[in-house]
């Protein structure tokens, strides 16, 4: 089965400093990965997504991301953080079955940004 | 134009009722998804539909029913409510069976149970 760990519940960052969400999978097959945000009171939107080809995968608002296939991991950063960045992320990873798709999503981590 | 779109946003209501939240997207995408997202922010998918057809459940007490109508709209139905139905419900689709197909997500409806 697959499972996906963010290490941090919450992580707080000063604007302008450098941000580092960490997530690791586990899968028995091929993964595909996603990091997705929250802003409070709205529903998910996808920052960036890993398939295959290019492990470093750069997303929306200057994320990025990169697949480690021998840590099994897919940290997201950020060089400088923003206020407006302040929201939940969550990473997942998917599941495909037959006839079916299924995504396995992370705990979440909780993003403060301090001015 | 709103992608993925829920109603009620917010539903308040007693222990035993029976209510519904709707969903609706203007995608074109032919899957659908419940997902149910706890106080702790942990998120679980509920139910998948492709083409009005059930793919996933994913042991939800069948007091949950959802149904589609057509591939654009998938409802929630739930009897009997309980304590525990408390948190906020997303709906989301994608276009079809690829699992690096991305998946847009509606606003929510926060369902609280009294």
């Amino acid at each position: 089965a697959q499972s996906v760990t963010q290490l941090g519940s919450h992580v707080s960052v000063s604007e302008g400093a450098l941000v580092l969400l960490r997530c690791n999978y586990s899968s028995s097959v091929p993964p595909y990965l996603f990091w997705y945000v929250q802003y409070p009171n709205q529903g998910l939107q996808l920052l960036l997504k890993y398939t295959t080809g290019a492990t470093l995968v750069k997303g929306i608002n200057g994320f990025e991301a990169e697949f480690k296939k021998s840590e099994t991991s897919f940290h997201l950063t950020k060089p400088s953080a923003h206020m407006s960045d302040a929201a939940e992320y969550f990473c997942a990873v998917s599941d495909q079955r037959t006839g079916g798709f299924k995504t396995i999503f992370g705990a979440g981590t909780r993003l403060f940004v301090k001015a | 134009d709103t992608a993925v779109s829920q109603t009620p946003k917010y539903l308040v209501t007693q222990m035993g009722n029976d209510k519904s939240i709707k969903c609706e997207q203007n995608l074109g995408h032919d899957t659908m998804y419940w997902y149910k997202q706890d106080s702790k922010k942990f998120l679980k998918i509920m139910f998948s539909y492709n083409n009005k057809e059930l793919i996933i459940n994913e042991t939800v007490p069948n007091r949950f029913s959802p149904k589609s109508p057509d591939k654009a709209h998938l409802n929630l139905h739930i009897n009997s409510l309980e304590l525990g139905d408390s948190a906020v419900y997303f709906c989301a689709s994608n276009q079809g069976l690829a699992d690096t197909d991305t998946q847009y997500f509606g606003p929510g409806t926060r369902l609280t149970v009294l």
